[in-house]
């Protein structure tokens, strides 16, 4: 168990829909990541939070969006889905944003499967 | 980005064998895990490596920077070993983005 948890682990919804992914980071964690893996793209950075602010962007589609609130944990809001967005969508968390370490490396979550139809 | 290639992209052993998969990197990268992705689809860390050797009972890594690549190297195989093993760099000099590799899926046969 690495710490990081995630919600809901399945979901099925419609093309169209809109999801929200639910990440609670390691105690202690300030910075969040979220990643998408997918078939034909492999695991995607999309996007990095660090105590309440956004850090870095990836490959993040316009339809999704993040945050990260005060106590810490963050949410990834997927819009007017695509089958194509189908995906195991990862929270990950790191202690900070600093130099990476042996003691400041990223830890993930079990990943939430999302299936549109 | 920086491109990560591995390899083999598929390895099927039997209980017992030993095996070494390796990660290609494009560019100077400071910092390099390894993670094994189970059948369930969690990703666990194995090792953060930049450099250097590091053991941790069957498994052992190596990264070697100047040259661009690590190898993970895997002993006494289990049917637990079974799943996808992931090397991915960090470009600069802080956490941040990480860039994978497309993973190489390991099976083991009793």
């Amino acid at each position: 168990d690495s710490g990081v948890t995630q919600t809901p682990k399945h979901l099925i919804t419609a093309t169209g829909q809109r999801v929200t992914l639910r990440c609670s980071p390691r105690s202690g964690d300030l910075s969040v990541y979220w990643y998408q893996q997918s078939l034909d793209q492999g695991l995607q950075f999309l996007i990095q939070y660090y105590n309440g602010e956004e850090r870095a962007k990836g490959n993040i589609l316009e339809r999704f969006s993040a945050q990260q609130f005060p106590d810490l944990h963050s949410e990834l809001n997927l819009s007017s889905l695509e089958l194509g967005d189908s995906a195991l969508y990862f929270c990950a968390s790191s202690p900070s944003w600093g130099p990476a370490t042996s003691g400041n490396t990223i830890y993930f979550g079990e990943g939430s499967w999302l299936t549109v139809v | 980005g920086i491109q990560v290639e591995q390899s083999p992209p598929d390895l099927i052993l039997q209980e017992g064998a030993n095996s070494t998969l390796r990660c290609n990197f494009s560019d100077s990268v400071n910092n390099l895990q390894w993670f094994h992705q189970n059948p369930w689809g969690q990703l666990i860390n194995l090792f953060y490596i930049p450099s250097g050797t590091k053991q941790n009972g069957r498994l052992s890594a190596t990264t070697v920077a100047t040259e661009r690549y690590s190898l993970l190297y895997i002993s006494s195989s289990q049917t637990t070993d079974s799943g996808v093993y992931f090397c991915a760099v960090y470009r600069g000099s802080t956490l941040g983005r990480l860039y994978f590799g497309r993973g190489t899926q390991l099976t083991v046969w009793p």
